[in-house]
Parts: C-alpha cells; sequence; structure tokens
C-alpha cells in the first residue's frame, strides 16, 4: 500500500536528551513536511523539503533539526534546545505544485511526550 | 496566505447535510480554498479544494461565493464518521510554496 509510515506512535524521553521522528513515504513524492499541533490547536509547520538535499525552516523551526538524504525519507529531530517538546508531530507529503494535485497526504502521527 | 474564518463548532444530525462555512474574505486572485479534516488523533485527510468555480467529489462538495469571499464546504449524507475538525485553508498554488497554514478549524459532531 502507497503512503506514509511514522513510527513509533508514542515515544516517552527524558528532558535533555535529543530524540529523532521517523517518517518515511512511498508516494514517490518530492516534498515533505514536519508539523507539530498542540491540544485543541492547529498544526503549525516546523520544516520542509522540496527536494532531496534541500530543506526550509517553517514557522516553528527553533529547536528542531532535519536531514533529506533520500526522497523517501525525511526525519525530525527534536534537539534539548526545544523548550516544549511534548506534542504530537506530523509528517506530511506532497508532489509540487504545477502538477495538477498538490495536496498533503499526513502520516498517522507521533505523540511525543517529554518528562 | 489569506486568513481565513471557522464557526468553533457544529452539530449535525446524522443522515442529513453538514454544510460547513468558511470565510476568507482576504483572498486573493491566484488563492485556492482546501478543505481538510482531523479525526481524533489522527493525521489530517485532504477533502477538496477549488479556485472559482464549485467542486464535488467523492467525499463531499465545495460552493465557493462569486466574490470568493466566502466557501462552504457540504458533506450531503453525515454519517458519524464524519465527527471530526475540518480546516479551510486558503493558499497561492506555486511551485515552492507549498506551505499550509492551519487554523483552529471547526468541530464537527454528528448526533446520531
Amino acid at each position: 500500500d502507497g503512503g506514509i509510515t511514522q513510527s513509533p506512535k508514542y515515544l516517552f524521553r527524558k528532558e535533555g536528551q535529543n530524540v529523532t521522528l521517523s517518517c518515511e513515504q512511498n508516494l514517490n513524492h518530492d516534498a515533505m513536511y514536519w508539523y507539530r499541533q498542540d491540544p485543541g490547536q492547529g498544526l503549525r509547520l516546523i520544516y520542509y523539503s522540496q527536494i532531496v538535499n534541500d530543506f526550509q525552516k517553517g514557522d516553528i523551526a527553533e529547536g528542531y533539526s532535519v536531514s533529506r538524504e533520500k526522497k523517501e525519507s525525511f526525519p525530525l529531530t527534536v534537539t534539548s534546545a526545544q523548550k516544549n517538546p511534548t506534542a504530537f508531530y506530523l509528517c506530511a507529503s506532497s508532489t509540487p505544485a504545477g502538477t495538477g494535485r498538490s495536496e498533503q497526504y499526513f502520516g498517522p502521527g507521533t505523540r511525543l511526550t517529554v518528562t | 496566505d489569506a486568513k481565513t474564518t471557522q464557526p468553533t463548532s457544529m452539530d449535525c444530525a446524522e443522515g442529513r447535510a453538514a454544510n460547513l462555512p468558511c470565510n476568507h474574505s482576504t483572498i486573493s486572485g491566484n488563492e485556492y480554498v482546501y478543505w481538510y479534516r482531523q479525526i481524533h488523533s489522527q493525521g489530517p485527510q485532504y477533502i477538496i479544494h477549488g479556485l472559482k468555480n464549485n467542486e464535488t467529489n467523492e467525499m463531499a462538495s465545495l460552493i465557493i461565493t462569486e466574490d470568493r469571499k466566502s466557501s462552504t464546504l457540504i458533506l450531503p449524507h453525515a454519517t458519524l464518521r464524519d465527527t471530526a475538525v475540518y480546516y479551510c485553508i486558503v493558499r497561492k498554488y506555486n511551485f515552492g510554496n507549498e506551505k499550509l497554514t492551519f487554523g483552529t478549524g471547526t468541530r464537527l459532531t454528528i448526533i446520531p
């Protein structure tokens, strides 16, 4: 089945530790995104990547880092510099605009709890 | 991207049409209207999008006013599985600017 996978679904970490969230897609999409969602809030964009080996900061990139070494993968690292890392993290992918359909497809999310 | 305004919550009886309004009075000529929904603790799901004309697909219909300052998402025969938060998003359709700006959306509850 084509889609986006995120693992794990639930993740627990101690404060001060870096943690990497996985996002893999087999939709052959060029663009990938990371969003953060806090309870009762909408999604906020952390980072996005239009092509391999290139990525851009979103609205709330501080305390996060990403890499895009392969088209299929866009891992997000939540560093110890992120002051409030506990949140629901969503990964998405899309074809580039201009191809006719550019809606974003979302993964199931990873719920990160830092104590 | 233009901002959108949606009601915080709505109820709809099962089997009836659910009509979700969205105001986007500052929309510009090259901005599209997108609708997504998010069922509790899942990733958002694309529903439909449009520019000027009304659109229909297997999930819903999108009605955009002639001045494009508002739109309505219609779920023709709502089921309990349609209970979700619905997001109306306006964004430009140009390469290199794929950002979606999500507000807090409308929490739609389908009543049995």
